[in-house]
């Protein structure tokens, strides 16, 4: 009965390749998100889909392309991975209009890795 | 942006209070103090969050002081499935009428039995 899942949990991979991070959630919810949480701790937003569509869209690079085939899922492309995109990456939802941290529900995470 | 501070690492004896303190000495007046945790191999969960008074909900208390440049998390009752990672955060205001999230470093704390 998992609420907010990710596929893969951990993605070790080098430098130049391409990659997908695959988000779902069975909440319910209308809203989902994608999180960057680097060596410092530091969580930041990177977007947020709203019924398929894009609704936030931080300043990231164009490396970085979500997909929303449907409210349910939300995933994350990365092209020609760099060394800086290590990190973990968190997916969230919540119910639509609910953008404040304690109203998302979060997946477990996805630490990838770039040699 | 403010940072946060934090012990690296507390120790607590199941079913007593485990006080988890917090510095957040250059928040600014309208940023939030948030707390979250992680369980090992799990994503972020609220905790409890506040701006200037105190605040309790069903897992926690969170005690702020009166200049807003620390608090202190309270789990009454710690029980073995509280050993986890516990983030301090401050909210401050980011692009796209969202928010951006600073968490600290973490205090691991770990229940005893």
């Amino acid at each position: 009965d998992t609420a907010v899942s990710q596929t893969p949990k951990y993605l070790v991979t080098q430098m130049g390749n391409d990659k997908s991070i695959k988000c779902e959630q069975n909440l319910g919810h209308d809203t989902m998100y994608w999180y960057k949480q680097d060596s410092k701790k530091f969580l930041k937003i990177m977007f947020s889909y709203n019924n398929k569509e894009l609704i936030i869209n931080e300043t990231v690079p164009n490396r970085f392309s979500p997909k929303s085939p449907d409210k349910a899922h939300l995933n994350l492309h990365i092209n020609s991975l760099e060394l800086g995109d290590s990190a973990v990456y968190f997916c969230a939802s919540s119910q639509a209009g609910r953008r404040t941290l304690d109203e998302q529900y979060f997946g477990p995470g996805t630490r990838l890795t770039v040699t | 942006d403010a940072k946060t501070t934090q012990p690296p690492s507390m120790d607590c004896a199941e079913g007593r209070a485990a006080n988890l303190p917090c510095n957040h000495s250059t928040i600014s007046g309208n940023e939030y103090v948030y707390w979250y945790r992680q369980i090992h191999s799990q994503g972020p969960q609220y905790i409890i969050h506040g701006l200037k008074n105190n605040e309790t909900n069903e897992m926690a208390s969170l005690i702020i002081t009166e200049d807003r440049k620390s608090s202190t998390l309270i789990l009454p009752h710690a029980t073995l499935r509280d050993t986890a990672v516990y983030y301090c955060i401050v909210r401050v205001a980011a692009t796209s009428g969202t928010y951006k999230y600073i968490f600290g470093t973490g205090t691991r704390l770990k229940v005893l039995a």
